[in-house]
């Protein structure tokens, strides 16, 4: 119930193109949604977050789009460029804490 | 604003010997917290200290790893002894505990160990 579930796994997409990351949770009490890019050898750094009770946020090329009825929410990447290859980890918070769960991420390549 | 330092940044090590990663948050922010990174995984929480307090350790393998955060500043993550499965990225991030559950953690660019 605790689990965050990330797919796909892996992502290979055009310059240009869209990238779709797709993550599912379980424990409802979870308040918070962050994505996170990590780029080889570097720390994650936060992307993008939201809330439960709005259904979408947008911010650049970068969207989330939260679905609470059905317990998934997703990053859309427009325009993908080369240098947005990198992993990225959507996430979910508990109410009242400060403690992460992390998706399995997803590496997104970006063929130029 | 400097952000998250860690030192080392590789360390090879044998099994059962021992190893210790140091960490330096963001000036101010008195949330600390360990993660376990294993390769293809996303981060797991070890530890999370709250100035010098632990809130949760309850994914910290006790029986070989510790951790202390001096003075509710610094922190060190000790590993005694090392097994092959430790072989991961441990990173270190903090966060300024507003009380809300949207506040930000900076990591820093993490230790890679790995036991041989």
């Amino acid at each position: 119930q605790q689990q965050v579930k990330q797919s796909p796994q892996s992502l290979i997409v055009q310059k240009g193109g869209i990238s779709i990351i797709n993550c599912a949770y379980e424990n409802t009490a979870f308040d918070y949604f962050p994505w996170y890019q990590q780029f080889p050898g570097k720390g994650p750094a936060l992307l993008i977050a939201i809330r439960p009770d709005v259904s979408e946020k947008k911010e650049g090329r970068f969207t989330i789009s939260f679905n609470k009825s059905a317990k998934q929410f997703s990053l859309h990447i427009m325009d993908s460029q080369p240098g947005d290859s990198a992993t990225y980890f959507c996430a979910a918070t508990y109410r009242g804490t400060y403690k992460y769960i992390f998706g399995t991420g997803t590496r997104l390549k970006v063929l130029a | 604003e400097a952000g998250v330092a860690q030192s080392p940044r590789y360390k090879i090590i044998e099994k059962r010997q021992s190893v210790a990663f140091w960490c330096n948050p963001i000036s101010g922010h008195a949330t600390l917290y360990w993660y376990q990174q294993i390769l293809g995984q996303g981060p797991k929480l070890l530890i999370q200290f709250q100035n010098n307090g632990v809130v949760d350790d309850s994914q910290l393998p006790k029986d070989r790893f510790s951790a202390e955060r001096l003075k509710g500043v610094d922190s060190t993550l000790k590993i005694q002894p090392a097994k092959l499965e430790d072989s991961a990225v441990y990173l270190c991030a903090s966060s300024r505990s507003t009380g809300l559950s949207t506040d930000t953690q900076y990591f820093g660019p993490g230790t890679r160990l790995t036991v041989l």
